[in-house]
């Protein structure tokens, strides 16, 4: 298993350009995210999936979208790019179940990380 | 929404000595506390985490209390080596797919 893949590594936008980062993960997970980390700001959820098809906004989604066409993808897309972007971009996927409703939450799996300059 | 703070900040320790690292959160709701460790440019990677049902888990050097009265949980990581300098981040969440994290503490093990 390859995990989580995340491309690319590094990217060099200018201000009011678009761009897609690509997640993938061959685990079958059903949860998937994305995070961006700053400095002393921790991890920032911007969107996570349930599943295929079903996507919502996390604590800072604003300026990105996300889509959710299968399992194993989840693009996260620059709109407009701005310098407030520059982060490292962080995809996480989780086989997770809740033990109330019958799964059970559980650990999350990242892929390499992204760093994203917005000049 | 549940809001986790983490302290210290910044720990500096000696080769051998213990570190610990302190979280608190805000809904009593949430049951699955885990930490992660991230090398410096590498991914965060789980070390150890705990369910609410438990109130410590251990894993060689490294140990997870959780005080759900408090609402607090700690990290207890003993005879530090130079290995174990990182950025540690707790996180909380309400047994649902979709974690809190606090803002990260960096350990650093001075040999």
């Amino acid at each position: 298993n390859a995990g989580v893949t995340q491309t690319p590594k590094f990217q060099v936008l200018k201000t009011g350009q678009s761009m897609t980062l690509q997640c993938a993960q061959d685990m079958n997970h059903e949860y998937m995210s994305w995070y961006r980390q700053d400095p002393g700001m921790g991890l920032r959820l911007i969107h996570y999936s349930v599943g295929a098809g079903i996507t919502d906004q996390g604590e800072v989604p604003n300026g990105y979208n996300v889509s959710r066409s299968t399992t194993e993808d989840f693009p996260l897309r620059l709109l407009s790019a701005a310098p407030s972007q520059t982060s490292v971009y962080f995809c996480a996927s989780s086989y997770s179940k809740d033990g109330l409703a019958g799964l059970v939450t559980g650990e999350l799996f990242f892929g390499e990380g992204s760093r994203l300059t917005v000049l | 929404g549940e809001n986790v703070e983490q302290h210290p900040s910044t720990l500096s320790v000696q080769e051998g000595d213990s570190a610990v690292i302190k979280c608190t959160y805000s809904d009593s709701a949430s049951n699955y506390f885990p930490w992660y460790k991230q090398e410096l440019g590498k991914r965060p990677q789980l070390i150890i985490d705990i369910r609410s049902n438990v109130g410590e888990k251990k894993d060689q050097r490294i140990a997870v209390t959780l005080n759900k009265t408090a609402k607090h949980f700690s990290l207890h990581i003993t005879e530090t080596q130079p290995e174990d300098s990182a950025v540690y981040f707790c996180a909380a969440s309400i047994g649902s797919y979709i974690p809190t994290f606090g803002r990260g503490t960096s350990l650093i093990v001075h040999p």
